[in-house]
């Protein structure tokens, strides 16, 4: 069991540039979640993957924002157009579901800073 | 809609203190609860968990008991140590479709020696 792992860790950009993370699921987890967290904040749902559909969006994710699972295994977000509110850490879980039992594995984030 | 409070911190304490974070929450049906603990610059990990009705959570020398009267989920620590210092989350599963995860806005810990 290898863990959630995310890339890049960090990364910095200008606004207006585009960018995108990468996260790799544990391997027989099917479920995969994206979250958002800023400073002194606890994080924020942002989207939902069963397998490669993409189930659940929230409000938080604009148009500028979206996220794919191709092949239902890794999972990218993509953020064009950044603005300097897009600074954050983007935590990506995954799980397997097991009802009340279930339990989210995080990676260790990407922090984006937008200058 | 389901939401989760926690006491602001931060809290700091000696070594060898009892710890408490209160943790409170909204939320229909029977979510299950969680907190998950954040240390410097990494993601967050899982520390314990409790799915139904006066279920207690253990890990670590640390626990938290399903108070559904209370609708509470608060974390104790019998003796804290300097290795405990980070940020401790509460959450709750919303149960739905989703099981999306509802957090609180953290509690930072910092224990002296």
């Amino acid at each position: 069991d290898t863990g959630v792992s995310q890339d890049p860790r960090h990364k910095i950009t200008k606004r207006g540039q585009n960018v995108t993370f990468r996260c790799d699921p544990i391997s027989e987890h099917n479920r995969l979640y994206w979250y958002r967290q800023t400073l002194g904040q606890g994080p924020e749902f942002l989207t939902y993957f069963q397998n490669e559909a993409q189930l659940e969006k929230s409000r938080l994710l604009s148009d500028r924002f979206s996220a794919e699972r191709p092949k239902g295994s890794f999972s990218t977000l993509e953020i064009q157009r950044t603005e300097q509110g897009d600074s954050a850490m983007y935590l990506c879980a995954s799980s397997f579901p097991r009802g009340a039992q279930e339990t989210q594995y995080f990676g260790p984030g990407t922090r984006l800073l937008v200058l | 809609g389901n939401s989760v409070t926690q006491m602001e911190g931060p809290v700091t304490l000696s070594e060898e203190a009892f710890l408490t974070i209160n943790c409170t929450y909204t939320a229909t049906g029977y979510p299950s609860l969680f907190w998950y603990v954040q240390y410097p610059g990494e993601g967050l990990q899982l520390l314990l968990k409790a799915t139904k009705a006066d279920d207690k959570g253990s890990n670590k020398g640390f626990e938290a008991t399903y108070r559904k009267e209370t609708t509470s989920f608060h974390l104790e620590k019998g003796s804290v140590q300097v290795s405990d210092s980070a940020v401790y989350f509460c959450a709750l599963s919303d149960g739905g479709a989703t099981n999306k995860l509802i957090f609180g806005t953290g509690t930072l810990l910092a224990v002296q020696p």
